[in-house]
This record gives structure tokens, sequence and C-alpha cells, in this order.
């Protein structure tokens, strides 16, 4: 059965103050890793497709990176509008998302 | 471009009434997606359409839940009756490539309170 763990369940910040989300996954047959960024109230947003080992992708302060058994969300110099909970995903040769329970991120100023 | 839309916001009912939620996925995506969110965790897929057709309700309660997609657009989930423990937000997603596309697009969710 697919696992997804996310750590730490949740982080503070101060602002610029750089650190990493982890997501520790075993699943049969890869097809892709998804982050979203939840905010308070509203749905899950889309923000990285990872799909092999080594590959990277990078948006504004985020740096996504994965290997065969993780993948970590790198937050660079973290502002207050950071602040959200992060939720990792894995697809695997079925169709559904296989969620982790997220990590509650809180950046201050 | 206009995201998937969900309706109601929120609802409030008490437990063994029933309750419907809709979803209008974004337009042109042939698979919609049904997952429940209970607080403090991450969505759990309920059910998914491949256009009109059904690929995946293997977690759904079907005993109390139901949901359909008509003309392959629009969709309902229903609970009845309900129960405490549906509590939760229910967000829709949808997906443009057949076959459960990459890139899934989530609703701004419904958020049940069941008493």
């Amino acid at each position: 059965e697919d696992q997804v763990t996310q750590s730490p369940e949740a982080l503070r910040l101060q602002e610029g103050e750089s650190s990493s989300l982890n997501c520790s996954y075993t699943v049969s047959g890869l097809r892709g890793l998804f982050w979203y960024r939840q905010d308070p109230g509203k749905g899950p947003e889309f923000l990285f497709t990872l799909y092999s080992a080594g590959e990277e992708k990078e948006k504004e302060r985020l740096k996504a990176t994965l290997t065969k058994k993780e993948s970590f969300l790198h937050i660079t110099a973290p502002k207050p509008e950071d602040s959200a909970t992060y939720l990792c995903a894995v697809k695997n040769s079925g169709y559904a998302l296989n969620f982790g329970k997220g990590t509650s991120l809180l950046v201050t100023p | 471009e206009a995201g998937v839309a969900q309706s109601p916001r929120y609802k409030i009912i008490e437990k063994r009434q029933s309750v419907a939620f809709w979803c209008n996925p974004i337009s042109g995506h042939a698979t919609l997606y049904w997952y429940q969110q209970i607080l403090g965790q991450g969505p759990k897929l309920l059910i998914q359409f491949q256009n009109n057709g059904v690929v995946d309700d293997s977690q759904l309660p079907k005993d109390r839940f139901s949901a359909e997609r008509l003309k392959g657009v629009d969709s309902t989930l229903k609970i009845q009756p309900a129960k405490l423990e549906d509590s939760a937000v229910y967000l829709c997603a949808s997906s443009f490539r057949e076959l459960g596309g990459d890139t899934q697009y989530f609703g701004p969710g419904t958020r049940l309170t069941v008493l």
C-alpha cells in the first residue's frame, strides 16, 4: 500500500530563515510526486510535479527535489505570505493522488 | 481561465439529514474527482469520473454516499443519511488529460458540519 509521510507536522520560521520540508514515500510504480499549497478555507493550489529521481523544479522562493524515497521542498528566505499548509502527494499506476497529512508553515515577521 | 467551481461553500445539517454538493470543473477537463478532507488530514479520494463514467469509487461509502456526472461536465455528490463523522471539507478537482492526467486543479471546497 502506498504511504506518504510528511515532516515536520508544523514549522515556525522567522522571515528570511530558510528551511526544508520533507516528504517520504513508498509507492509501487511512481507516476509523479506532487506538491500543493493550501491556505485556510481554500482548496489545494498546485505548485510542482516531479517524475524521476534527480529532478528539481523552482518557483520564486520554493525549490522541490526528488530522490527514490523522498522529496524536499526547500524554502529560501521565506516571507509571511508563504505561511500555509504544504501538501505532498504521489500517484502510482492508478489515477488517484495519495496525500500526506501536510506541513503547516508559519513565517513570522 | 475560470477555475473549478463548487457550491455551497458551507453547509450545516443535523445527523440523518441529507445533503448535496455541486461541482463544475474547468472547461474541457475530462476527469473529475471528489475528495474528502478531514481536519488535520490530507485529502482522500472518494470517486473519480472519466467523462461521465466512474473510474474508481473504491473508497466511496456506497451505503450513504452517491455521485453522478451527467453529460460529462457538472457533478453532484450526495450524502444520505449524514453521520457525525462526515464532517469534513469536500473538494472537487479536475484534470485535462484522459485517464487521470498529470495535474489536478482543486476547487475551494464545501465545508460540511454535521451536528
